[in-house]
């Protein structure tokens, strides 16, 4: 069974600092991997995601994430971070193809704050 | 445009007590889903409709039932609310990009509580 490690529940930022949230991941086919952001009672927004290709994607707001598949891991990253920053943030992956039919799984998410 | 739309937004039931969470899509996607968010939990996923006339069970469906009544809309009903089942519900729909790949994307979700 498929399944998304989010290690981190919690991570404090200085604003301008450098951020980095992991993601580990467990899929027995070829994985289509996301991440998604919520702000405090808000839905899910669509950060990036990785299909194929560049192993390094970009996403909205400044965020990047590295593909590593020899690690199982999918780590999102951002070079400095602003208050605006400060959400719940989720890892997720689902299969290749079918069109995603089946549904994605998620982590547990990692809730960023932002220090002044 | 209004993408993922789900009624109500809030919702407070008594324990026995039924109802249904409202779901429609304007993006003419084959695929919508049902998730439910619990604290620490992330999102789990409750039943799916790969396309029109077709559900599957996801992760957790017991208590639940779904209807997909046609391309835009999915419903999803709790015949006797339990306080287990005091959640944030999320609908989705999925569809693919011209890339190939596809997306999903959410509503605003529904803050059900039982009591």
């Amino acid at each position: 069974a498929q399944s998304v490690t989010q290690p981190d529940i919690h991570i404090t930022v200085s604003e301008g600092a450098s951020l980095e949230l992991r993601c580990n991941y467990s899929y027995g086919a070829t994985p289509y991997l996301f991440w998604y952001v919520q702000s405090p009672g808000q839905g899910l927004q669509l950060l990036l995601k990785y299909f194929s290709g560049d192993t390094l994607v970009q996403g909205i707001k400044g965020f990047e994430a590295e593909f590593k598949r020899s690690q199982s891991s999918f780590n999102l990253r951002k070079p400095s971070v602003h208050w605006s920053d400060a959400a719940e943030y989720f890892c997720a992956v689902g299969p290749y193809s079918g069109g995603g039919a089946d549904g994605l799984t998620f982590g547990k998410g990692t809730h960023l704050i932002i220090q002044p | 445009n209004a993408g993922v739309t789900q009624t109500p937004k809030f919702q407070v039931l008594k324990t026995g007590q039924s109802m249904t969470l409202q779901c429609a899509q304007d993006m003419n996607h084959n695929s919508m889903y049902w998730y439910r968010q619990d604290p620490g939990m992330g999102l789990r996923l409750i039943y799916y409709s790969a396309s029109e006339g077709t559900t599957d069970k996801g992760e957790v469906p017991n208590g639940y039932n779904v209807s997909r009544l046609n391309k835009r809309e999915f419903s999803l009903r709790l015949e006797s609310a339990a306080p287990s089942q005091t959640s944030v519900y999320f609908c989705a729909s999925s569809g693919l990009t011209s890339g190939g790949s596809y997306e999903q994307y959410f509503g605003p979700g529904t803050r059900l509580t039982v009591t």
